[in-house]
């Protein structure tokens, strides 16, 4: 059964940092793209990022670039979402989410396999 | 950058009605649109890929529709488990793919 299972809902004052884990399991980590989603208050979703952990090739939307920083460790099967210089507007919920395919040119596109997001609460 | 614009923000109606919702992209994608629901409090779930092949356990009153930029999800009777926030997702600048901004069925 595939999984994808993230850390615990976090609390942060403004200007600190913050790694998301998402712990994957079920399948072959290193073959299918783990994107980065978030979701504000009330809002849709907005699309962050993307990582291939095989080779660590990480894409980032531009709204999102050199604010967060995707990683992954292949060793433990876990994708992170790092974020920088937190603010208030960084509030969200953040979903990882696998990009359905294998293979790091699948030509798929659509997240058929979601973690179970994570709570990011930034206030002073 | 491609838009994706969904239509109507909200649709209030009935169980056992039919709920039409449109996506509409700003140039084409082709077929490669994807729909998802979300409930409160949970995760996005993936409803159907490629505009019109369901994802594995989806109910068979859930159909997708279109291509190019006009897109269509069909609930054809709604029950009350549906009521729920719609999205779509395109992916023609893989990997930069965008959603849009969803469809909530409520209950009338």
């Amino acid at each position: 059964e595939v999984q994808l299972v993230q850390s615990g809902a976090e609390v942060k004052k403004p200007g600190e940092s913050l790694k998301i884990s998402c712990r994957c399991s079920g399948y072959r980590f290193t073959d299918s793209w783990i994107a980065w989603v978030r979701q504000m208050p009330g809002k849709g979703l907005e699309f962050i990022g993307i990582i291939y952990p095989d080779d660590s090739d990480a894409r980032y939307s531009p709204s999102f670039q050199g604010q967060v920083t995707i990683s992954g460790d292949k060793s433990i099967t876990t994708a992170y979402l790092q974020l920088n210089g937190l603010k208030a507007s960084d509030s969200a919920i953040y979903y990882c989410a696998r990009q359905a395919g294998a293979g790091k040119a699948s030509g798929s596109y659509y997240l058929d396999y979601w973690g179970q997001g994570t709570g990011v609460t930034v206030s002073s | 950058e491609i838009v994706l614009t969904q239509s109507p923000a909200t649709l209030s109606l009935s169980p056992g009605e039919r709920a039409t919702l449109s996506c509409r992209a700003s140039q084409s994608v082709g077929t490669s649109l994807a729909w998802y629901q979300q409930k409160p409090g949970q995760s996005p779930r993936l409803l159907i890929y490629h505009a019109s092949t369901k994802a594995t356990g989806v109910p068979a009153r859930f159909s997708g529709s279109g291509s190019g930029t006009d897109f269509t999800l069909t609930i054809s009777s709604l029950e009350p488990e549906d009521f729920a926030l719609y999205y779509c997702q395109q992916r023609k600048n893989w990997p930069l793919f965008t959603f849009g901004p969803g469809t909530k069925v409520e209950i009338k």
